[in-house]
């Protein structure tokens, strides 16, 4: 049979504009996410982490939200560029120290 | 420094032969992980090692597979015999405690 592989959710975004990429996950335990995006033929690269005694942190053109209540994760990307056209895996600790567990990922398109 | 390397970025072998895969880590970074990364499956933790023992093999697929790390810079994932279905990119991380991973740039198995 035919393999059918992970479905990827996807999202267009026009450049410039900003884009936000959730992410539901499942352990309450979990206190550690990160966020990492990968590019065709390469490896995954971080990102930004963010633990759970906060809700909110920011970086270059990006911010990660925490909402621990519904538990959900999100990534912003402000002003959003041609190379960040990529897959975006989230990531979370599960409460096992550094073991991490990645999310299926969401294939970002930056539409020139 | 040069991060996580990885050795061979490709190989491709007939079934029923050995792979070893090779990863160096980043110097002073304590622990090791080896992930699998397919269409099907997205990527799977196989592995982790910290300060060079091995602490959670539940993701190795069967005793086919093995990883060893001989030194605190230097770890090797071994498969035997291989078979169509180990095809897939292979990838290697290390990191410090409680602090992202750095991947390497993977090596894209083929086994026919």
């Amino acid at each position: 049979g035919e393999n059918v592989g992970l479905h990827l959710p996807t999202l267009s975004v026009q450049e410039g504009d900003n884009s936000i990429i959730n992410c539901a996950y499942s352990n309450s335990a979990s206190d550690y996410f990160i966020w990492y995006k990968q590019e065709s033929g390469k490896g995954p690269q971080f990102i930004i982490d963010i633990r759970s005694n906060m809700d909110k942190r920011q970086g270059q053109r990006v911010t990660v939200l925490l909402n621990k209540t519904v538990k959900h994760l999100s990534l912003q990307i402000a002003a959003t560029q041609p190379g960040d056209s990529a897959v975006y895996f989230c990531a979370e600790n599960r409460g096992r120290g550094e073991k991490l567990t990645f999310g299926t990922g969401t294939r970002l398109t930056i539409i020139p | 420094d040069a991060g996580v390397i990885q050795s061979p970025r490709h190989e491709v072998t007939e079934m029923g032969q050995e792979v070893t895969l090779r990863c160096k880590l980043i110097s002073g970074h304590n622990s090791l992980f080896w992930y699998r990364q397919t269409m099907m499956r997205g990527l799977e933790l196989l592995i982790y090692f910290n300060n060079n023992v091995p602490i959670d093999d539940s993701g190795m697929p069967e005793d086919r597979f093995s990883a060893k790390m001989p030194n605190a810079s230097f770890s090797t994932l071994k498969i035997q015999p291989s078979e169509p279905r180990d095809s897939a990119v292979y990838f290697c991380a290390s990191g410090a405690h409680n602090y992202g991973y750095t991947f390497g740039s993977g090596t894209r198995l083929t086994v026919v």
